[in-house]
């Protein structure tokens, strides 16, 4: 089976700017979750998302927000883009909601500037 | 808020020694997950201890949950320079809603 894709990889942004990230999951897998990882702060989850459906969500403001389509397919989105949003954004399957590893993509670095 | 910590931060191991990473947490864990990351890539799943007081071995890695499932414990055995990244702990914290959070990492760095 294919592993966790994400697209892109790279992508420099300026202050203010929106951005928008994708993600597919293994196939057959249900829940995608994001993560935000950054020297400082770790792994932070950003939410997570079953069939379609916000499971859960982090700490972080109202300009993250997220969206899975009937494929399971995710895609997230920052507005209004700060310096202190450059991190590597990891996105993770697993095959159903509960207790199940995560499998994750490669990431998007995305620098602000 | 619940947390996950872990120590040390940074582990610096000559070859062929051992060496152990400690997780733990401010409040009772679901489970917990282990998870490696090489540098420059993802992290990739380990393992999963469930139980009170579990003990799983893969090969020369040993991961334990605590009795009271709120501290867990990686230890390597005989480092190899294969070893070299960063260990996460994550745990599914039911008070928070089952969010997996993640330990800060130990970043293992290994003199041959």
């Amino acid at each position: 089976k294919a592993g966790v894709t994400q697209t892109p990889r790279y992508l420099i942004k300026t202050r203010g700017q929106q951005v928008t990230l994708s993600c597919s999951p293994i196939s057959g897998h249900r829940s995608v979750s994001w993560y935000q990882q950054t020297p400082g702060q770790g792994l932070q989850f950003l939410f997570e998302y079953f069939s379609e459906t916000q499971r859960n969500k982090g700490n972080f403001p109202g300009r993250f927000s997220g969206r899975q389509f009937s494929n399971s397919r995710s895609e997230m989105n920052v507005s209004t883009l700060e310096l202190g949003d450059s991190a590597l954004y990891l996105c993770a399957s697993s095959p159903e909601d509960g207790y199940y590893e995560q499998y994750f993509g490669p990431g998007t670095r995305l620098t602000v500037t | 808020g619940q947390q996950v910590m872990q120590i040390p931060q940074y582990q610096h191991v000559q070859e062929g020694e051992d060496f152990t990473t400690y997780c733990n947490s401010s409040t009772t864990l679901s489970n917990i997950q282990w998870y490696k990351q090489r540098p420059g890539g993802h992290p990739v799943f380990l393992i999963q201890l469930v139980k009170s007081g579990e003990v799983k071995k893969q090969k020369r890695l040993t991961f334990q949950f605590g009795e009271a499932k709120k501290n867990s414990s990686l230890h390597i055995t005989a480092t190899q320079t294969t070893d070299v990244g960063t260990y996460f702990c994550a745990g599914f914290i039911k008070a928070a809603g089952n969010k997996l959070t993640f330990g800060g990492g130990t970043r293992v760095l290994v003199k041959p």
